[in-house]
This record gives C-alpha cells, sequence and structure tokens, in this order.
C-alpha cells in the first residue's frame, strides 16, 4: 500500500540551529516527492520536489531535501532556522500524470527565539 | 502571490443554506481539485477534474456538488451541510503531462463554518 509516514508530530528548535523533518514513504513505483508547507489559515505552498536525477534537490526559502532510495526517506532540512518558517510541514508522494497525491501526517515546526 | 484563487475566504452557512465556493486558475492547468482540511490534519481528496470532467470522487457525500464550467473555473455547490462539514476548502490545480505534473498548486482556501 503507498503510505507516507512522518514520525515526527513536531519539532521545537531555536532560531538559527539547523532542522531536519522526516518523512519515509512507501510507494510501489519510481515516486514523485514533495514538502509542502502550509502557515496557519493558509493554502499550502510547495518547497521542493524530487522526480529524477541528483538526490539532493534544493528548493525555496533554503530548504533542501535528500532522497535516499534505499532508506526510502526524503528528509527535509535547512541549516538555520528563522522564526517565519514556524508552520506546518507536509511531505507527500505522487506519480507523474497521477492524480492522487498521498501526503503524511505533517509536522508542526515551533521556533523558539 | 498565489495562482489559484478562491472565493470567499470565509463562509458562514446554516443547515439549509444553498452556497457555492469558487476558485479560478490561470496557469493552463487542465487537471483542478478540491481537498478537504480539518484542523491539524492532512488534506483529503474530495474531487478531480481533468480536462473539465469529474474524474475522480472520493465517495463526497452529494450534499457537495462540484461543477467545472470551463478550464479555469472549478465550483463547489453546498446544500445541506452539517456542522461536521466546518473545514478549510481547498482548491489545487495541476499540469497533466511533463515533470510538472504531480505537482500542486493550492489557493488559499476557503474557511467554512456550518451552524
Amino acid at each position: 500500500a503507498q503510505s507516507v509516514t512522518q514520525p515526527d508530530i513536531h519539532i521545537t528548535v531555536s532560531e538559527g540551529a539547523s532542522l531536519e523533518l522526516r518523512c519515509n514513504y512507501s510507494y510501489g513505483a519510481t515516486p514523485y516527492l514533495f514538502w509542502y508547507v502550509q502557515s496557519p489559515g493558509q493554502g499550502l505552498q510547495l518547497l521542493l520536489k524530487y522526480f529524477s536525477g541528483d538526490t539532493l534537490v534544493q528548493g525555496i526559502k533554503g530548504f533542501e531535501a535528500e532522497f535516499k532510495r534505499s532508506q526510502s526517506s526524503f528528509n527535509l532540512r535547512k541549516p538555520s532556522v528563522h522564526w517565519s518558517d514556524a508552520a506546518e510541514y507536509f511531505c507527500a508522494v505522487g506519480g507523474g500524470g497521477g492524480f492522487k497525491t498521498i501526503f503524511g501526517a505533517g509536522t508542526r515546526l515551533f521556533v523558539k527565539a | 502571490d498565489t495562482e489559484v484563487t478562491q472565493t470567499p475566504k470565509h463562509l458562514v452557512m446554516g443547515m439549509t443554506n444553498k452556497k457555492s465556493l469558487k476558485c479560478e486558475q490561470h496557469m493552463g492547468h487542465r487537471a483542478m481539485y478540491w481537498y478537504k482540511q480539518k484542523a491539524k490534519k492532512p488534506p483529503e481528496l474530495m474531487f478531480v477534474y481533468s480536462y473539465e470532467k469529474l474524474s475522480i470522487n472520493e465517495s463526497v457525500p452529494s450534499r457537495f456538488s462540484p461543477e467545472c464550467p470551463n478550464s479555469s473555473l472549478l465550483n463547489l455547490h453546498l446544500h445541506a451541510l452539517q456542522p461536521e462539514d466546518s473545514a478549510l476548502y481547498l482548491c489545487a490545480s495541476t499540469a497533466t503531462s511533463g515533470q510538472g505534473s504531480g505537482e500542486l498548486f493550492f489557493g488559499e482556501g476557503s474557511r467554512l463554518t456550518v451552524l
């Protein structure tokens, strides 16, 4: 069965500290992988995506993610967190041309001063 | 600026009312989606339109009625809703081919409260 697991419901980091949000997926074919961010009361915004090629992908707002096929993981990282990064982060998996994107449960990021 | 526009941003309705949510995109995407999102949960897929035809209906109750008048517009008609239908309703669109397919572009959502 296709699924996405985000093991951390919430994470708190200090401003300026590094961040890693975990994501594991189960998908039968080559996955298209995404990270979306959602601020309170807003829609979701794409941070980055992986379709093929270089397994380290760069996104907006200084985020990056690394695809590790052997671990079925697609973890999101940022070297220095800003207070404005506080939000909900969703990892998602889908197939190219398919319409069903599977979302993880989300990880809520809190940033402390 | 979001490229998917949803109106209204907020809607309060009684259980006997009829209302509609509207969504518009001008990116040339031929797939459009309605999602429902409850607090602290991921979005749940409701409907998918592909080339203006209903492609996926995730067993949504008939009190929700989608409509796709043209390739840029998507509506969600609401009738006889229940309080548990209160949620954030998100519209999204994607390209239907190439590496852009699968990447969802979301609107900011319509916050619905059913009294």
